[in-house]
């Protein structure tokens, strides 16, 4: 079955600096890798999400890289703010039709700091 | 857009007491629906999922237990409960040709 590795477990910052969080999955037919993100007491919340047919994909301050061969994955956040301050998790999972079931990595305690 | 509701927010329950968790999902049809668990501090643990009206699969061995009484309708239960079912319990749903799972609010449960 798929495992989600996710580094750094915690992860400081100042504002304006940029913040990495890896992941690597290990199930080749793995082909969908969303990121979510949760505050304190929320829900998580997904904020991008990648296909295997992609390398790259950015929004706004968020990019996710997907490299397929060695089997990692990647979120970038830039210009960090103090409200990125949160909790991000990682997930993969196969989707060939019906459900899918995300297997998540631990998460990471992103803190940023004015 | 789907949305998902729970209820209750917050409960405090006693050992051994039963247990009761709703979720509901509006805006979408043949939902697949999961249930998560994740303790304080902790990542998410899945529990169970549903691809269907009466079809349950169970993740992890408990005392917890799963329905699905209606299309858009999934309930967790428990006949007595444990200290250790403590935690912020997830309902979650993906459905449609691009498969995004979503949450719902939550509910948070303390058993004392």
């Amino acid at each position: 079955g798929e495992n989600v590795e996710q580094h750094p477990s915690t992860l400081s910052v100042q504002e304006g600096d940029s913040a990495v969080i890896k992941c690597t999955y290990s199930d080749s037919a793995s082909n969908y890798f969303p990121w979510y993100k949760q505050e304190l007491g929320k829900r998580p919340q997904l904020i991008i999400d990648i296909r295997s047919n992609v390398g790259e994909k950015k929004d706004q301050r968020i990019a996710v890289t997907l490299n397929k061969t060695a089997k990692h994955f990647s979120l970038h956040i830039t210009e960090t703010q103090p409200e990125d301050s949160a909790v991000y998790f990682c997930a993969a999972t196969l989707v060939s039709g019906g459900y899918n079931k995300l297997i998540f990595g631990a998460g990471t305690r992103l803190a940023v700091h004015p | 857009s789907q949305t998902i509701h729970q209820w209750p927010a917050t409960l405090v329950q006693p050992v051994g007491s039963p247990l009761s968790l709703e979720c509901t999902v509006e805006g979408t049809s043949n939902p697949n629906l999961y249930w998560y668990r994740q303790a304080a501090g902790r990542g998410l643990q899945l529990l169970f999922y549903s691809v269907g009206i009466g079809q349950i699969s169970s993740e992890v061995p408990q005392n917890l237990s799963a329905s699905r009484p209606q299309d858009r309708q999934f309930i967790l239960s428990s006949k007595k409960l444990l200290l250790s079912d403590s935690g912020f319990y997830l309902c979650a749903s993906n459905s449609g040709t691009y498969n995004e799972q979503f949450f719902g609010p939550g509910t948070r449960l303390t058993v004392l």
